[in-house]
């Protein structure tokens, strides 16, 4: 399977525990954004990485969100002390950017469903 | 910051009717991109339209991207069961590393058999 992978697919914690997930992007793109979606929601962005660097984060990622990239390759997205407000489907896309043309096409990984008790 | 709104939240058709989804940028946008995400399921891309005025058809579904480059329309005609799902555009903005997709709430489409 060649497509953009995310582990776990489902996690279930207590409040206040930290969780931390994995997403494996399509081998050659070079992007790798992440997003939280909530239930009749579109996905709303996070924060997204150019190869190695994180480019942007959103406004929505607060102190407790960390994601890294540290090989350009896969990254992980850590939330600390977690609140019942976090529980949300985090999806990963990659994609594989050309900069002089301004397109781009994301691959979405299936998510990872976290649930705070 | 950039808004992408879409119209309307919701829609129920029976099957066989038409539907159309639309979309309007705060800004102008350098694309625009749609994706479908079934119940239960991921966005999966469907198409994008890069130029002012654009029209692309996908067997029954044709999409828009008006003169202006701010608004988009997705349309099915004769809908069937399998295109249940919620359709999402996704605006295109900024250049280089600045680029960036910013996605609409969607349109939950329910089609009854």
């Amino acid at each position: 399977d060649t497509g953009v992978s995310q582990d776990p697919r489902h996690k279930i914690t207590k409040r206040g525990q930290n969780v931390t997930f994995r997403c494996d992007p399509i081998s050659e793109h070079n992007r790798l954004y992440w997003y939280r979606q909530t239930l009749g929601q579109g996905p709303e962005f996070l924060t997204y990485f150019q190869n190695e660097a994180q480019l942007e984060k959103s406004r929505l990622l607060s102190d407790r969100f960390s994601a890294e990239r540290p090989k350009g390759s896969f990254s992980t997205l850590e939330i600390q002390r977690t609140e019942q407000g976090d529980s949300a489907m985090y999806l990963c896309a990659s994609s594989l950017v050309w900069e002089y043309r301004g397109e781009e096409t994301q691959y979405f990984g299936p998510g990872t469903r976290l649930l705070v008790l | 910051g950039q808004q992408v709104m879409q119209i309307p939240q919701y829609q129920h058709v029976q099957e066989g009717e038409d539907f159309t989804t639309y979309c309007n940028s705060s800004t102008t946008l350098s694309n625009i991109q749609w994706y479908k995400q079934r119940p239960g399921g991921h966005p999966v891309f469907l198409i994008q339209l890069v130029k002012s005025g654009e029209v692309k058809k996908q067997k029954r579904l044709t999409f828009q991207f008006g003169e202006a480059k701010k608004n988009s329309s997705l349309h099915i005609t004769a809908t069937q069961t399998t295109d249940v799902g919620t359709y999402f555009c996704a605006g295109g903005s900024g250049g280089g590393s600045n680029y960036k997709l910013t996605f609409g709430k969607g349109t939950l489409l329910t089609v009854n058999p």
